[in-house]
C-alpha cells in the first residue's frame, strides 16, 4: 500500500493560465474523488469517480474544470483559464466499492494564482 | 441536501485531559455513516473513527470515541488522555447510502494540545 500520491505539491500560475494536477489512487480502489479546500475551511467535494466513469458533479465546478480518469487508474483534474479564486488546496482520495469504505487522501496539489 | 455543523472553530486542551469535538448534521435520510477525520499540520487527511447509523452503539478507537444521538442529528468526538500529536483540525463528515457516495465535511475545528 503506498498510499495516495497528487502531483505536484505545489503549483504557481499566473492568471489565465491552464493548469492540471495529477492522483495516483490506490491500486485496488476504484472510487477517487476530488475535493477543494481553502485556508481555515472543510474539503468541499467537486467530483467523483466509480472507476473511468465519473459519477458525479457538484455545482462549484464551472467549465472551466474537467476531470478524466482514464481507465479507472489515475485521475487529472485540468482547470483552464485559472482565477485568483481558483486558489486553495485540491485533495484527492480513494476507497475501495465496500460501501462507505473510509476515504485514503494524498497530501493535495496546494495552487496559488497569482 | 446533507449539511454538517461544526459549531467550535477552535478549542484547546491541557496534555492528558480529556476534550470533546461537537458536530450536528442534517439529513432526511436513515441510513448514512459518520466519520471523523484528522488533520494534522503536514495536511494529509486521515480517518480517526467511524459510526454507522444503523449501530447503536457508539465507536472506540483507543483514546478516541462518539457519542452519536440520531434523532438529535448529533454526533460528538471525546479525546481521551489528550497527546501532542493530537493537536490538529479535527473535520467530522456524513456519508451517504442514497446512491451517492460523495462526503460532506463540515468547517473543522483546530485542535491545541498544551502541555
Amino acid at each position: 500500500d503506498t498510499g495516495v500520491s497528487q502531483d505536484p505539491r505545489h503549483k504557481i500560475t499566473k492568471r489565465g493560465q491552464n493548469v492540471t494536477f495529477r492522483c495516483d489512487p490506490i491500486s485496488e480502489h476504484n472510487r477517487l474523488y476530488w475535493y477543494r479546500q481553502t485556508l481555515g475551511q472543510g474539503p468541499e467535494f467537486l467530483t467523483y469517480f466509480q472507476n473511468e466513469a465519473q459519477l458525479e458533479k457538484s455545482r462549484l465546478l464551472s467549465d472551466r474544470f474537467s476531470a478524466e480518469r482514464p481507465k479507472g487508474s489515475f485521475s487529472t483534474l485540468e482547470i483552464q483559464r485559472t482565477e485568483q479564486g481558483d486558489s486553495a488546496m485540491y485533495l484527492c482520495a480513494s476507497s475501495s466499492s465496500e460501501y462507505n469504505e473510509k476515504l485514503f487522501f494524498g497530501s493535495g496539489t496546494q495552487l496559488s494564482v497569482l | 441536501a446533507q449539511t454538517v455543523t461544526q459549531s467550535q472553530p477552535e478549542m484547546s486542551v491541557q496534555e492528558a485531559e480529556t476534550v470533546t469535538l461537537s458536530c450536528t448534521y442534517d439529513t432526511s435520510e436513515n441510513n448514512y455513516y459518520l466519520f471523523w477525520y484528522k488533520q494534522p499540520p503536514s495536511r494529509q487527511m486521515i480517518l480517526v473513527i467511524r459510526q454507522e447509523a444503523y449501530k447503536q452503539q457508539n465507536a472506540t478507537e483507543n483514546r478516541f470515541s462518539v457519542n452519536f444521538q440520531k434523532a438529535a442529528k448529533s454526533f460528538s468526538l471525546k479525546i481521551s488522555d489528550s497527546q501532542l500529536g493530537d493537536t490538529a483540525m479535527y473535520f467530522c463528515a456524513f456519508g451517504s447510502n442514497s446512491g451517492t457516495y460523495k462526503y460532506i465535511f463540515g468547517t473543522g475545528t483546530r485542535l491545541k494540545v498544551l502541555a
